[in-house]
């Protein structure tokens, strides 16, 4: 299974906002766009999923165009506590569950 | 939220030495939990799925025979690394998706458990 690419590392300053963009071109018509935080030395937690257009909750927006070839995570008003790596991994249709995780970003926030 | 944990979050053992690591759904069943394993610097890699109740599926690559999985209630899963080296030190993370599984990514991982072989 092809793997979702993003950019290795971002940097940012407190109260910007941040927007991360994945490519998953070889996404599948059934699958669902998923994105994930991790801080070091523990496992990822769930952020925001969609299936097309655009996704709001509580800590994040999530953009995806029509052809559903790459989405944006949106951040507003990042902090120090934001910094972390995000994952997009592929959530393969139908297999439970599965999740094929790519390189990650490391977003850096700085004062 | 769901909340799955895992234990020991540290261990350290001998070369040779068989390691096992547990995995707990606290407040739902897990009909599938998924074992990664994770080097310092890098993304996360599946191991195997675990069903509950039936053989694990491992992913290409890794030694089904080195890495038991043991699935025998819907709260618990189990890996054991069998006969550690140093090259098996690493950061190994378990998810778990509920009865049905989940088709929208929506998983809920443990904290991850640092196994170190000396």
């Amino acid at each position: 299974l092809a793997k979702t690419t993003q950019p290795i590392s971002m940097d940012s300053y407190e109260g910007q906002e941040v927007n991360i963009t994945c490519s998953h071109n070889n996404i599948a018509t059934n699958d669902y766009i998923t994105w994930y935080q991790q801080f070091p030395s523990q496992g990822p937690r769930f952020i925001i999923q969609g299936y097309k257009t655009k996704v709001t909750n509580e800590v994040a927006s999530l953009f995806i165009p029509a052809d559903r070839k790459s989405s944006t995570l949106s951040l507003p008003r990042v902090s120090l506590s934001d910094t972390a790596v995000y994952y997009c991994p592929r959530c393969p249709y139908n297999q439970g569950g599965k999740l094929i995780f790519g390189q990650g970003t490391e977003l850096s926030v700085k004062p | 939220g769901a909340v799955v944990s895992q234990h020991p979050s540290r261990v350290i053992c001998k070369s040779g030495t068989s390691v096992k690591i547990e995995c707990r759904s606290l407040d739902f069943q897990a009909t599938t939990m998924f074992w990664y394993r994770q080097f310092p610097k890098q993304s996360l890699m599946l191991m195997a799925t675990s069903n509950e109740g039936s053989k694990a599926t491992y992913e290409q690559g890794v030694e089904k025979d080195k890495f038991l999985i043991n699935h025998a209630s819907l709260t618990l899963s189990t890996l054991t690394v069998t006969s550690a080296h140093p090259e098996d030190s690493s950061f190994y993370i378990c998810s778990a998706s509920g009865s049905g599984g989940t088709n929208t990514g929506e998983l809920f991982f443990g904290e991850g458990s640092r196994l170190t072989v000396l």
